[in-house]
């Protein structure tokens, strides 16, 4: 049970370039999300979705797209990467248990762009 | 727009004295989670607090919740160097559309010496 798998572990881009981090979960949850972690500032939500076939935004959408596959799997899209966007990136899956969400994270993908 | 403040950020202990970090929050929440992130890995689910006057403790950690004034406290009782970590405390949107998403604290950087 291999729980929230991210694709690359690292990654460095240059300005402009493009790029997808890959997500995948295999405990069957509805919700999954996209966080980035920058020092100082704890994890920021990018965008989420709450069942297959739908996704949002969240508190810090520019610059990035996602897709919703199937419901194992959520990938984020950087179109045109900035030096902004170098960060720290982590998914996350969501279950239900007793009453409160438990976000069960990937292991980071840390984003470097030149 | 609910903001998640943690203080203090950066936190110096040395073992087997006790130490407080303290969470505030913005808007109504029944929902606190404390997370541990050891460097360079992903976050571990320590704690999920869902009602007023909620206390979990787990070996040296302590964590409890008070909604009223919407405060979450986690408490380090004689501190070993194994507690090193980061520690960010994050909070759930509250209504039906709330899918699961957290606000995260900007983390406390948690550092255990003889």
């Amino acid at each position: 049970n291999a729980g929230v798998t991210q694709t690359p572990k690292f990654q460095v881009l240059k300005t402009g370039q493009s790029m997808t981090l890959q997500c995948a979960q295999d405990m069957n949850h509805n919700s999954m999300y996209w966080y980035r972690q920058d020092p100082g500032m704890g994890l920021r939500l990018i965008y989420y979705s709450a069942s297959e076939g739908t996704t949002d935004k969240g508190e810090v959408p520019n610059g990035y797209n996602v897709s919703r596959l199937n419901k194992r799997e959520f990938s984020l899209r950087l179109e045109s990467a900035a030096p902004s966007q170098t960060s720290v990136y982590f998914c996350a899956s969501n279950s239900w248990v007793a009453g409160a969400n438990v976000l069960t994270f990937g292991a980071g993908s840390r984003l470097t762009v030149l | 727009e609910l903001k998640v403040e943690q203080n203090p950020l950066f936190l110096s202990m040395q073992e087997g004295k006790n130490y407080t970090i303290y969470c505030n929050y913005s808007t109504t929440s029944d929902r606190l989670y404390w997370y541990r992130q050891d460097p360079g890995k992903s976050l571990e689910s320590l704690f999920v607090l869902l009602s007023n006057g909620a206390v979990k403790q787990e070996g040296r950690l302590m964590a409890s919740l008070d909604t009223k004034a919407r405060l979450s406290t986690l408490h380090i009782t004689a501190a070993v160097h194994d507690l090193s970590a980061t520690y960010f405390c994050a909070v759930g949107h509250a209504g039906g559309t709330s899918y699961g998403k957290l606000t995260f604290g900007q983390g406390t950087i948690l550092t255990v010496h003889p």
